[in-house]
This record gives C-alpha cells, sequence and structure tokens, in this order.
C-alpha cells in the first residue's frame, strides 16, 4: 500500500494563477482532509469530506475549493491564487470520524 | 473552541537520555481523543502516540510513553533512551468526535545531542 500520495511535492505559482494539489489513498478510508502549515506553526484544516460526494469547509477554507467524486481520491483547488497562500499543504484519510490521521508527504506551494 | 497549547518552542536532549515535551489543551469536551505526531525535516507526518480520553492508562507506545492528566487537561510524551533519529518538531493534537478536525499546537523541536 502507498498509503496517502501527493503530487505535486513542490510549485511555485505566479500571483493570480490557478492549480488543483492532487491527494490519493488507497486505504479505502472513508474520511479524507486537506490541512495547510504555515511556517513555525502547527496544521490548520482546509476542508475535510466523509465520503465521496460530501465536503464541508475547515478553520480557513477562503480561496480553496475541493471535490470528492471518488472513495480514493480528494483533489484541492486554489484559485486566483495570493502570497497568503504560501505554505505546505498536507492532505490526510482516516477509516472514521475518531479514527487516526494518516498524512501524506506534503506539497510545498510558493506563490510570487 | 478547541486550544492546544505547547509551551516548550525547542528543548533538547542527551543520547541515551530522558525528555519529557509538554501539551495542555481547553476544552469542555468529554469524549475526545489526543495524539502526539512527529514531523522530521522530511515534514511528513508522522504518528507517534495515540491516548482516547476515556481511557485512564497512559498509553505507550516502544520508547514512547504519555503522562495524561484528564483533570488538568495535561498531556505530555515522554521519551526514553533518545536517539538521534528522535530530533524532529513534534506537535501535539486534539480530536473530538463531534468534529472530525485535528486541533494542533505550535510545536516543540526537539534536538538530540552527542
Amino acid at each position: 500500500n502507498a498509503g496517502v500520495t501527493q503530487t505535486p511535492k513542490f510549485r511555485i505559482l505566479k500571483i493570480g494563477q490557478s492549480m488543483t494539489l492532487q491527494c490519493t489513498q488507497d486505504m479505502n478510508h472513508n474520511y479524507m482532509y486537506w490541512y495547510r502549515q504555515d511556517p513555525g506553526m502547527g496544521l490548520k484544516l482546509i476542508y475535510y469530506s466523509v465520503g465521496a460526494g460530501i465536503t464541508d469547509k475547515g478553520e480557513v477554507p477562503n480561496g480553496y475549493n475541493v471535490s470528492r467524486s471518488t472513495t480514493e481520491d480528494f483533489p484541492l483547488r486554489l484559485e486566483l491564487a495570493a502570497p497568503s497562500q504560501t505554505s505546505v499543504y498536507f492532505c490526510a484519510s482516516s477509516y472514521g470520524a475518531v479514527e487516526t490521521q494518516y498524512f501524506g508527504p506534503g506539497t510545498r506551494l510558493l506563490v510570487l | 473552541a478547541q486550544t492546544v497549547t505547547q509551551s516548550q518552542p525547542e528543548m533538547s536532549v542527551q543520547e541515551a537520555e530522558t525528555v519529557t515535551l509538554s501539551c495542555t489543551y481547553d476544552t469542555s469536551e468529554s469524549d475526545y481523543y489526543l495524539f502526539w505526531y512527529k514531523q522530521p525535516p522530511s515534514r511528513q507526518m508522522i504518528l507517534v502516540i495515540r491516548q482516547e480520553a476515556y481511557k485512564q492508562q497512559n498509553a505507550t507506545e516502544n520508547r514512547f510513553s504519555v503522562n495524561f492528566q484528564k483533570a488538568a487537561k495535561s498531556f505530555s510524551l515522554k521519551i526514553s533512551d533518545s536517539q538521534l533519529g528522535d530530533a524532529a518538531m513534534y506537535f501535539c493534537a486534539y480530536l473530538t468526535g463531534t468534529a472530525s478536525k485535528l486541533t494542533f499546537g505550535t510545536g516543540t523541536r526537539l534536538q538530540v545531542t552527542l
């Protein structure tokens, strides 16, 4: 099992550009999450999903969109990138609401 | 809202010695879960240990153990026989069963010296 995979590993965006961060898990987990980690800080939840077709906002959803068409995939879309979105983005998944979350390796995004 | 506080930005320990990392949290919930995650320079978030609030017994995983004090809302991590590979950022995190959201502390950077 690969666990949780994320692509790309690193990306530089210009202000106003858009991109999609990809996340895939092969553990048949129902729950998936997107977090961002700013320098020197802990992770903050952007969006999460409790199953295919169901998504909900987390703590810092502004400027992002998500979709969950399959159990395995949970892409994060950035529209009109801003310097404030420079961060490391982590995708995670868990079997249930109170089960341990397993994280992908992260995507480092730089918006200039 | 739940908050997680890690008051030690940096800690240092000698190889083979024992170190304790502190974590306190604030919640009005009775059903919750606590975690310690390790983040090495690779940035990968790795689960170290998990504690269910309803369990009185402190969780242990090999050289890692916790001191869970529910009334004091304290959840410290003890690392015994420290190894060079333990050097990393350590994050304390809180999960309530009603929110599906991990709340993280700001982390403690652990250095391991020879």
